[in-house]
């Protein structure tokens, strides 16, 4: 079935530093959506990406919506110490208008 | 305004029991969705109700019911506990009933099963 497959699974980076990470599939999505989730909270929607090809910006986030409708990016620039969580990319089934999956997760940690 | 609130926050169960879980939607929302996330994993859908009836359901077992009431509030019940039922319980709501619109997840109910 479709599946979404984020990567890395974790990242270990200074502050300062820009962070990428992305998510993949082998189905096309039509939407995708990058969510934070920090300790004991639920997810929260960063970005929300709707047209192949989309470049939108959040802030210091940056998400793009792959050409092939397979995959999407997100950019962290100058990543700060409230930026520690996990990153899920999640988005839509086709012909599901009821259904969200989600990846399994890509999680940050910044070193002081 | 008040968020998502779900509760209780913590539970612990033993095997075969019955739990009850609790979502309250922001005011206005007629949307709740039900997720499931087991530790290390992304949320795993299982149910969303708008305007009080089931509009979706994921890859879960019967023992897994929910109901939305009049006031747009929702329960999810899981019946027959087993050990792998443990996970954190997440409740969205949205405006509406279509999944373009933006949900506001709750803080979770973190069930442990013994």
């Amino acid at each position: 079935g479709q599946q979404l497959n984020q990567s890395p699974q974790s990242m270990f980076i200074q502050e300062g530093e820009d962070v990428s990470m992305n998510c993949t599939s082998s189905s096309i999505f039509n939407t995708w959506l990058w969510y934070k989730q920090d300790p004991g909270e639920g997810p929260v929607l960063l970005i929300a990406l709707y047209k192949a090809g989309e470049l939108t910006s959040n802030g210091r986030l940056t998400a793009q919506f792959g050409i092939t409708r397979k995959d999407s990016f997100l950019n962290i620039s100058a990543s700060i110490p409230s930026d520690v969580g996990i990153y899920f990319c999640a988005g839509p089934l086709m012909n599901r208008d009821d259904k969200i999956i989600f990846g399994k997760g890509t999680r940050l940690h910044i070193l002081p | 305004d008040a968020g998502v609130t779900q509760s209780p926050t913590h539970l612990i169960k033993t095997r075969g029991q019955h739990v009850t879980l609790r979502c309250s939607p922001i005011s206005g929302h007629k949307s709740v969705s039900w997720y499931q996330q087991v530790l290390g994993q992304g949320p795993q859908f299982i149910f969303q109700y708008y305007e009080k009836e089931e509009r979706g359901r994921g890859n879960f077992p019967d023992r897994f019911s929910a109901r939305q009431f009049p006031n747009y509030s929702s329960e999810l019940n899981v019946n027959a506990l087993l050990l792998g039922d443990s996970a954190l319980y997440l409740c969205a709501s949205r405006l509406g009933g279509t999944l373009l619109e933006t949900q506001y997840f709750g803080p979770g109910t973190r069930l442990l099963v013994l």
